[in-house]
């Protein structure tokens, strides 16, 4: 596509629920990212996606987390068992090789 | 690790001065990012620089290697540059891009 697609746009859930996050890059884009932004905080990397393999998870929080990206594009994002401290934005960029990055606009994940 | 410091990390302007952010990145990188965050939070990437200068407009991002530091200027600013920019290194390869903690900006009509 002519962006980086991401939905829902906002998720709000009941504590304790699965969300899952999706993450639709643009074509071609071998590089996968996703970042999270919690309120008045900076932005976090999570997880990085070459390809469907993924060579660095050590940002992801805890073992509720997971990501899988399949075909070399959509990328889904599963929170478990979802926390309050879970809540915030959810970016995914993609890129391709030495060029720049496309940032999707975001999931708001509010936690209740 | 990689440390990126933004400065200021609040700035107030009147419509038309000349704004400038400051980042400072600590190891040696092979791209610098300017990003751009309004309100609603959605992201876009301004300028992404290795070396030199480049000019976008009213924007203008510098990057000196050496001293590890990069500059990125507005010129006659406007209310509508209200936005939180942030500044993101990125070392080789595929590695992820390391952010400063973002400058929010307000400009006063």
């Amino acid at each position: 596509g002519a962006g980086v697609s991401q939905s829902p746009s906002n998720k709000v859930t009941e504590k304790g629920k699965d969300v899952e996050l999706r993450c639709d890059p643009i074509s071609g884009h071998t590089a996968l990212y996703w970042y999270r932004q919690s309120l008045g905080q900076g932005l976090e990397f999570l997880i990085y996606f070459q390809g469907n393999s993924a060579p660095d998870k050590s940002g992801l929080p805890s073992d509720r987390f997971s990501a899988e990206r399949t075909g070399g594009s959509v990328s889904t994002l599963t929170i478990q068992r979802t926390q309050q401290e879970d809540s915030a934005v959810y970016l995914c960029a993609s890129s391709l090789a030495q060029y720049g990055y496309t940032f999707g606009s975001g999931t708001r994940l509010t936690v209740v | 690790k990689n440390e990126v410091e933004q400065s200021p990390q609040n700035l107030t302007a009147q419509e038309g001065e000349f704004i400038t952010i400051n980042c400072s990145y600590s190891v040696g990188i092979s791209a610098l990012h300017w990003l751009q965050q309004h309100p609603g939070g959605g992201i876009v990437s301004l300028f992404m620089l290795s070396s030199g200068k480049k000019k976008h407009g009213r924007l203008i991002a510098t990057i000196n290697i050496q001293e590890k530091h990069s500059s990125l200027h507005i010129t006659a600013s406007h209310p509508r540059d209200s936005a939180v920019y942030i500044c993101a290194a990125k070392g080789s390869g595929n590695t992820p891009l390391v952010f400063g903690k973002g400058t929010r900006l307000s400009v006063i009509a």
